[in-house]
């Protein structure tokens, strides 16, 4: 079956880096797109971006560009979302989703398989 | 921040009918699929309808979902207790070049 599992929670400091993981299984990783969400506590979602398994390409949300990173390795399943210039209102679960078929027009994807999500937490 | 607006809350007894509204414009709902989903407290949301009104494998259908113009709709029919919890429609927003989620609708079994 489809699965997809992530890395730890992570305590951060601010200005600190984060990397978080999410490692798949059960279907071909470079047949779909990896997307990444995030929840701050009590809020709604948020969506962060999406890598491209097979051309590694990767869109972000404007808000987040410039320090976002999102990377695919076909060679073990697994994607990563790397965050940059951490602060307090970064405190969040990221979530990472199975969210459409590579060849396919993104705007008619959907997020059919997510991950557990991971908790970060930035504080001094 | 978010584009698309969504109810707070609703509720309905046992048995009962509850839909839940999610309104967006024309750069997103207006040109685009909606997607919903389910999020129970402390875990990740769960895909519930794709595609406006598409079923996943596994939902039942008593879950349905309807789209018109910069609305869409998700019902809920035969209000069971483990149908409480949070709600969110989603779609693609071509002018932010992005995905966006509605604001969430906390669904109450009284």
């Amino acid at each position: 079956q489809v699965q997809l599992v992530q890395s730890g929670a992570e305590l951060k400091k601010p200005g600190a880096s984060v990397r978080v993981s999410c490692e798949t299984s059960g279907y071909s990783f470079t047949e779909y797109f990896v997307q990444w969400v995030r929840q701050a506590p009590g809020q709604g979602l948020e969506w962060i971006g999406w890598v491209n398994p097979t051309t590694h390409g990767t869109d972000f949300a404007q808000r987040f560009q410039g320090r976002v990173n999102i990377v695919a390795d076909p060679s073990t399943n697994t994607a990563y979302l790397e965050l940059r210039s951490l602060q307090s209102d970064d405190s969040a679960f990221y979530f990472c989703a199975r969210g459409g078929r590579v060849g396919t027009y993104l705007w008619l994807a959907y997020f059919d398989y997510w991950g557990q999500g991971t908790l970060i937490t930035v504080a001094s | 921040q978010s584009v698309l607006t969504q109810p707070p809350s609703a509720s309905g007894t046992p048995g009962q009918g509850v839909t839940i509204s999610c309104s967006g414009g024309t750069s997103n709902i207006g040109g685009n699929a909606v997607n919903w989903y389910r999020q129970f407290p402390g875990t990740a949301p769960k895909l519930l309808i794709h595609s406006n009104n598409q079923w996943p494998s596994g939902v039942p259908d008593r879950f349905s979902g309807s789209k018109s113009g910069t609305s869409a709709s998700l019902a809920i029919s035969g209000l069971q207790s483990e149908d409480e919890g949070d709600y969110y429609c989603a779609t693609w927003d071509d002018s932010r070049n992005s995905f966006v989620f509605g604001t969430g609708t906390t669904v109450t079994v009284l």
